[in-house]
């Protein structure tokens, strides 16, 4: 079981508003330390989304957004397109026990 | 344009041993961070291992400490990943990954660049 808990799956339709959920706790995300986010399509590597909470790297759309608030974090994406159909990752730190980069459950968006 | 590309993985017994390299080009190895990262089949993402860039901080996940070991060669532009007494739960996909820290003293960081991943199968 993640650190990081994520819904398994998300659903939409072209053109809809999709969003991720990322709960965490006092000891990641509560205590401040920031969120990322992968994207994973389907037999590939995963690819850098967002960084520091709702950065995008150059070359992501700005259809692609990020948040954070108190123990959680979001994903957004606007406009979504058949080619988004993929597994996405949120990541953190967590100061507890030795401490550990930690990885979400994941959760796969499929594109109705 | 940035590249890493891992090789080295395959079919080991339990108890066996495997060496994984990553080959890094498309900017200087020594000015980064880097970390290994692996997927179990059909699993999430599990992080593995993270170095500075002199290879001086090293850090590891509870689940391989004590049997992986971590290693750069900056002039040779690669990284590497000792495993050792390998178990069937290390079977999955080991991605290396560009890491970018966002704190000095811990293993906070987010990747910016990975691989295709090597698959390494652990199995009598």
């Amino acid at each position: 079981q993640s650190v990081l808990t994520q819904p398994p799956s998300v659903s939409g339709a072209p053109g809809q508003r999709v969003t991720f959920s990322c709960t965490g706790s006092s000891s990641n995300i509560g205590a401040g330390y920031d969120v990322h986010w992968y994207q994973q399509l389907p037999g590939t590597a995963p690819k850098l989304l967002i960084y520091g909470n709702r950065n995008r790297p150059s070359g992501v759309p700005d259809r692609f957004s990020g948040s954070k608030s108190g123990t959680s974090a979001s994903l957004a994406i606007t406009g979504l397109q058949a080619e988004d159909e993929a597994d996405y990752y949120c990541q953190s730190y967590d100061s507890s026990l030795s401490g550990s980069v930690i990885f979400g459950g994941g959760t796969k968006l499929t594109v109705l | 344009q940035v590249q890493l590309v891992e090789s080295g993985g395959g079919l080991v017994k339990p108890g066996g041993s495997l060496r994984l390299s990553c080959a890094a080009s498309g900017f200087t190895l020594s000015h980064y961070y880097m970390s290994w990262i692996r997927q179990a089949p059909g699993k999430g993402l599990e992080w593995v291992s993270y170095m500075s860039s002199s290879g001086s901080i090293v850090y590891y996940a509870d689940s391989v400490k004590g049997r992986f070991t971590i290693s750069r060669d900056n002039a040779k532009n690669s990284l590497y990943m000792q495993m050792n007494s390998l178990r069937a739960e290390d079977t999955a996909v080991y991605y290396c990954g560009r890491a970018i820290p966002t704190y000095h003293d811990i293993p906070s960081a987010y990747f910016d660049y990975w691989g295709q991943g090597t698959l390494v199968t652990v199995s009598s």
